[in-house]
């Protein structure tokens, strides 16, 4: 069983930065294939990016290249999603899910809330 | 980029009532598709993985089914804790994008 718990909620302002931390245990960040989805208020999901076994590469989707960092600390088996240049829509409840053995989001965090406002 | 349609975006029902839901790929995604349900204030909660296989501890009153770019969910003698909003999405390539969501409430 894999459980993933998410760091804290945070409120920016615009143009700032913002980190989003993903601890993951029973489990190794090596067994699994790590993806972010987000939720803005009222809304959907959406997929912004992840780790494609078929590719071998972790990609986000275009709105997030260049504004989006993944790091990985294998010795505490913790996920960072940096977020820069963040603007009003980027509020939303932001997810780390995990995929284990299928193309699928088999584990998800509880959600991390990101607020930018002004 | 994949577009996932699901119908209808709500429906109610009644507890006991058999429920479908439908998802329309733009292409075809073999059977790469996946439901999720989600609660108010939840995560989601992967309920279906390769189009029909359900994942483990998920009551088998959930039931999916399709191939290539038409898929349905059905979930069998409607239950209190199913009222909520449930997500196809493919994982045929990137992005994996999710449908818009439908929300099951109660009649």
């Amino acid at each position: 069983q894999v459980e993933i718990i998410q760091s804290g909620a945070e409120v920016r302002k615009p143009g700032a930065s913002v980190r989003v931390s993903c601890k993951v245990s029973g489990h190794t960040l090596s067994q699994l294939s790590m993806h972010w989805v987000r939720q803005a208020p009222g809304k959907g999901l959406e997929w912004m990016g992840g780790f494609d076994p078929e590719d071998v590469e972790r990609s986000f989707t275009q709105r997030f290249q260049g504004r989006v960092t993944v790091t990985e600390d294998t010795s505490t088996d913790t996920i960072y999603l940096d977020l820069t240049s963040l603007r009003l829509d980027d509020t939303a409840v932001y997810y780390c899910a995990a995929a284990v053995l299928y193309r699928s989001l088999d584990y998800w965090g509880q959600g991390t809330a990101v607020t930018v406002s002004a | 980029d994949i577009q996932m349609t699901q119908s209808p975006s709500s429906l109610s029902a009644s507890v006991g009532d058999t429920v479908t839901i439908t998802c329309r790929s733009s292409q075809s995604i073999s059977i790469y598709l996946n439901w999720y349900q989600q609660k108010p204030g939840k995560a989601p909660k992967l309920l279906i993985h390769s189009a029909s296989s359900l994942q483990s501890g998920v009551p088998s009153r959930f039931r999916g089914s399709g191939s290539g770019t038409d898929f349905t969910l059905t979930i069998s003698s409607l239950q209190p804790e199913d009222f909520a909003t449930y997500y196809c999405q493919h994982s045929d390539s990137t992005p994996w994008t999710f449908g818009q969501g439908t929300k099951v409430d109660i009649k």
